[in-house]
């Protein structure tokens, strides 16, 4: 079975600093990797995804994600990050091929942005 | 919101009885879970299922139950609430492509068992 860990529970950065969130899994084949984002008091949201191709990937709002598959990670980035990014963001991961398959989320890095 | 309704948004009940959380879809996506989401715990899976009558265990799924009678419904049943149950539940869809697509998720329910 898989798994996933987010080393980071709790972050706090000013505006306009650099975010890189920490996402490493646990699987022994080939996996899809999301990043979603939940707002207080909101639902989960996608931020970004990974099926395969190009290890960098784009999500909205200017993050960023880098598969490295060597590292089992897949890390979340952003140059600059805003007030409004603080949320909650959570890193899951799910086996590719077949069907029905469990997503497995980490347990979630609350980030705090300071003006 | 991928047409993901939940209901109720909100419920408080005692210790013992049975609650029963409904998560419908209007979209006919083959793929529904059920997730429980507590500090320091993050999302864990509780049921989910692969189509009408197909439902299979997540990590935590103890004291639940779960059908799935039409596509579009999948219900969640506390048999005997208990104070550990106390949660915020989602429920999420992905398409048909299954592995391949994201999960979207419905806007949750708070349960308070007392």
């Amino acid at each position: 079975a898989q798994s996933v860990s987010q080393h980071n529970h709790h972050v706090i950065l000013s505006e306009a600093a650099s975010l890189e969130l920490g996402c490493n899994y646990s699987y022994g084949g080939t996996v899809n990797l999301f990043w979603y984002v939940q707002y207080p008091g909101q639902h989960l949201q996608l931020l970004l995804k990974y099926f395969s191709g190009d290890p960098l990937v784009k999500g909205i709002k200017g993050f960023e994600a880098e598969f490295i598959k060597s590292k089992f990670s897949f890390n979340l980035r952003k140059p600059s990050v805003q007030w409004s990014d603080t949320a909650e963001y959570f890193c899951a991961v799910t086996p590719s091929g077949g069907g029905g398959n469990k997503l497995t989320f980490g347990t979630g890095t609350q980030l705090k942005v300071e003006l | 919101d991928a047409g993901i309704t939940q209901s109720p948004r909100h419920k408080v009940t005692e210790t013992g009885t049975p609650v029963t959380l409904r998560c419908h879809q209007t979209e006919n996506h083959r793929y529904m879970y059920w997730y429980r989401q507590d500090p320091g715990h993050g999302l864990r899976l509780i049921h989910y299922s692969y189509g009408v009558k197909d439902t299979d265990k997540g990590e935590v799924s103890d004291g639940y139950s779960v059908s799935r009678s039409k596509t579009e419904d999948f219900l969640l049943t506390l048999e005997s609430a208990t104070s550990s149950q106390t949660s915020v539940y989602f429920c999420a869809i992905r398409r048909q492509g299954g592995t391949n697509t994201e999960a979207f998720f419905g806007q949750g329910t708070r349960l308070t068992v007392v």
